[in-house]
């Protein structure tokens, strides 16, 4: 079946810092990557859509600046958020779309202190 | 604005038993739907979709059902297994975003009592 790698699981870093989360689709194309935050007891939110070669599309209230995605490759794509504060610590889930339809990461835990 | 809602949070059921989860969405363009399942710090996993033009789909233990006039879908699991205890997450997508966006319920945290 479809995987879908993401790193890291689990990043803790200082404030004003960056940090870098990675997705990467093993063994299949991933013509669209979706990246979504959760907050506790809370649902999944959208944050931003982007297809391989192309801008990514942020929903409303993102900040683009804040949260970079890069989509290179069929098989690769990265969130960085930049400048961290401690509110965007959070769960950030990527989702791959392929031919075997959705297929998600693992998440990634970040804490910013 | 909440597209769509799962009105309880959580659920706890004796093994054997039949588990129901329940999803309502609001949108009437939202053509097909999914369950998720997720355990803590994971990702979440496929568990079944429908389309709106079943009312019904099967998978083993698994049965989603599609009340379109009512906006409402719900899971069964029979019979339930410890194993099952997660929270399990109702999405829909359709209507002209072009995009394949789903949007995300809040999730039902399941128990499954040994």
């Amino acid at each position: 079946g479809a995987v879908v790698s993401q790193h890291p699981s689990r990043v803790i870093c200082k404030s004003g810092t960056s940090v870098k989360i990675e997705c990467r689709s093993l063994d299949f194309q991933a013509t669209t990557m979706f990246w979504y935050r959760q907050f506790p007891k809370q649902s999944l939110m959208l944050m931003a859509t982007s297809n391989e070669g192309s801008k990514a599309t942020y929903e409303q209230g993102v900040e683009k600046d804040k949260f970079l995605i890069n989509h290179a490759s069929l098989t690769l794509s990265t969130l960085t958020v930049t400048s961290a504060h401690p509110e965007d610590s959070s769960f950030y889930i990527c989702s791959a779309r392929g031919q075997y339809g959705y297929t998600f990461g693992s998440g990634t835990r970040l804490t910013v202190v | 604005d909440q597209q769509v809602k799962q009105n309880s949070p959580s659920l706890s059921v004796q093994e054997g038993r039949i588990s129901i989860l329940n999803c309502d969405y609001t949108n009437s363009m939202f053509d097909y739907f999914l369950w998720y399942k997720k355990y803590p710090a994971e990702g979440p996993t496929f568990l079944i979709s429908i389309s709106s033009i079943k009312d019904k789909n099967e998978d083993g233990r698994f049965t989603v059902f599609l009340n379109k006039s009512a906006k409402h879908l719900s899971l069964h699991i029979v019979p339930s297994q410890p194993g099952d205890s997660a929270v399990y997450f109702c999405a829909a997508s359709g209507g002209t975003s072009g995009t394949y966006k789903y949007i995300f319920g809040t999730g039902t945290r399941l128990k499954v009592l040994a």
